[in-house]
């Protein structure tokens, strides 16, 4: 399974951030993975983001709640994220990953990451 | 809200053995998952659940819970161990995932 994050690396302020993960060797239906967006400023920690299921369920991070959305599209085997209002704030590296659900929770296959700037 | 806490920092002799530490309400239902990452690389998932390591990840690494305390144990740290270590885990009673701050280990 592999994972490759695409989309714009600079964004101005209040735009809106759209990011594809495209899937290969597995299919997005396939599997009972949820397909999972994180994040990780520079020199900071990880953020969970959120993640959606190839039926529609989907859980977002409450502090993002209000300006994030993940789908997955089972047409092109990949699935996205949205991020509305981008603030300086929002500039990290995006990875997507897959999430398996048992116990705790883990994200075991991972994106190599793209870095999004959000600068005027 | 929930949260995970993490050492920010812990140092270790080569060949000897450290413990890295994950505290949270949510670890007392479930077993922390624990990332690796080393500068420039996506992280990578080296255990979860009761101590299950993917292939390929060394068994020097192993997992434990206690209570809201999750423990990562090299055993033997080597030279390549010198990494962030991030845990994780669901939170209680719902969907979403926390993450701890992230410990720095450096290998002496």
């Amino acid at each position: 399974l592999q994972l490759q994050e695409s989309g714009p690396g600079l964004l101005k302020p209040s735009e809106t951030l759209s990011l594809t993960c495209i899937v290969s060797g597995v299919s997005v239906s396939g599997s009972d993975y949820y397909w999972a967006w994180l994040r990780q400023p520079p020199g900071k920690g990880l953020e969970w983001i959120g993640g959606a299921s190839y039926t529609g369920n989907a859980y977002y991070n409450p502090s993002l709640e209000s300006r994030v959305a993940v789908s997955v599209d089972t047409s092109k085997n990949q699935f996205s994220l949205n991020l509305s209002l981008v603030t300086a704030a929002d500039t990290s590296v995006y990875y997507c990953a897959t999430y398996g659900t048992e116990q705790g929770g883990y994200f075991d296959s991972w994106g190599p990451g793209t870095l999004v700037i959000v600068s005027s | 809200s929930s949260e995970l806490t993490q050492d920010p920092a812990v140092s270790v002799a080569l060949g000897q053995t450290v413990r890295i530490t994950c505290q949270g309400d949510s670890l007392r239902s479930y077993y922390p998952s624990w990332y690796q990452q080393k500068p420039g690389q996506a992280p990578l998932l080296i255990m979860h659940a009761k101590n299950y390591r993917p292939p390929g990840i060394p068994d020097r690494f192993s997992g434990s819970r206690s209570g809201g305390t999750g423990s990562l144990t090299i055993t033997g740290a080597q030279a390549e161990d010198e990494a962030d270590y991030y845990c994780s885990s669901r939170d209680t009673n719902s969907h979403h995932l926390l993450f701890g701050g992230g410990t720095k280990l450096t290998v002496l």
